[in-house]
């Protein structure tokens, strides 16, 4: 049951340019989007987030887009930076409930 | 800067042993969980615990799964009879805030669990 998707296990990019990471979801119920990025070895740690009622949200070099007519969100990182690699989940949860459900991540390599 | 802590880091277990794994929340929040990420899969939610009772559990959090919060401090997932399928990485997580307010979650480390 894929509730929440990331179709791609992996992505390399250059450092300095823009590294957009694709996520896309299946339960419309969703109202509250979030981003972890996971080091080897380390659980993952929290990066931007976006509600429902909005379509982006920015953090310094991150920002998220959410498009929900397609049901579908993204990361973008500008500009990539080598420390940027990491594997990134896509996690979605339903307004009054206390689990998040996880994609299955993608692995991102900054090219120094 | 604040972390939650989980012990051990690794355990190899004998199939039908009991497991507990131990996480320390990060002191302030009120909201504690637990997911666990099979090898090569992904982050799936177990348990929410708050005001010392559950919220909520998956599919996954049967019989054999229980969690407890003893103290004031730690927080602690016991698995009464191992089975092959419960090898995974197991994440202690807590937060401030339940998600229906939009928390976000802080990790442990994870401990990983390995039945043989």
């Amino acid at each position: 049951d894929q509730q929440v998707k990331q179709n791609s296990p992996s992505l390399s990019v250059q450092e300095g340019r823009i590294s957009i990471l694709n996520c896309d979801y299946t339960n419309s119920m969703f109202d509250y989007f979030l981003w972890y990025k996971k080091y080897p070895a380390e659980g993952p740690t929290f990066l931007i987030s976006i509600s429902s009622i909005k379509d982006k949200n920015e953090d310094g070099r991150f920002t998220v887009f959410l498009n929900k007519s397609a049901k579908h969100l993204s990361l973008h990182i500008v500009p990539s930076q080598p420390g940027d690699s990491a594997v990134y989940f896509c996690a979605a949860s339903v307004g009054g409930a206390n689990n998040l459900f996880f994609g299955t991540g993608t692995r991102l390599t900054v090219i120094p | 800067e604040p972390e939650v802590t989980q012990t051990p880091s690794h355990q190899v277990t004998q199939m039908g042993q009991e497991v507990i794994l131990r996480c320390v929340p990060i002191s302030n929040h009120l909201y504690f969980y637990w997911y666990r990420q099979i090898l090569g899969q992904k982050v799936e939610f177990l348990v929410s615990f708050y005001n010392n009772e559950i919220s909520e559990k998956s599919e996954i959090f049967d019989d054999q799964f229980s969690v407890e919060r003893p103290d004031g401090s730690n927080f602690t997932l016991k698995i009464r009879s191992t089975k092959l399928e419960d090898s995974a990485m197991y994440f202690c997580a807590s937060s401030v805030k339940g998600l229906a307010n939009t928390g976000e979650l802080f990790f442990g480390e994870g401990s990983r669990l390995t039945v043989l």
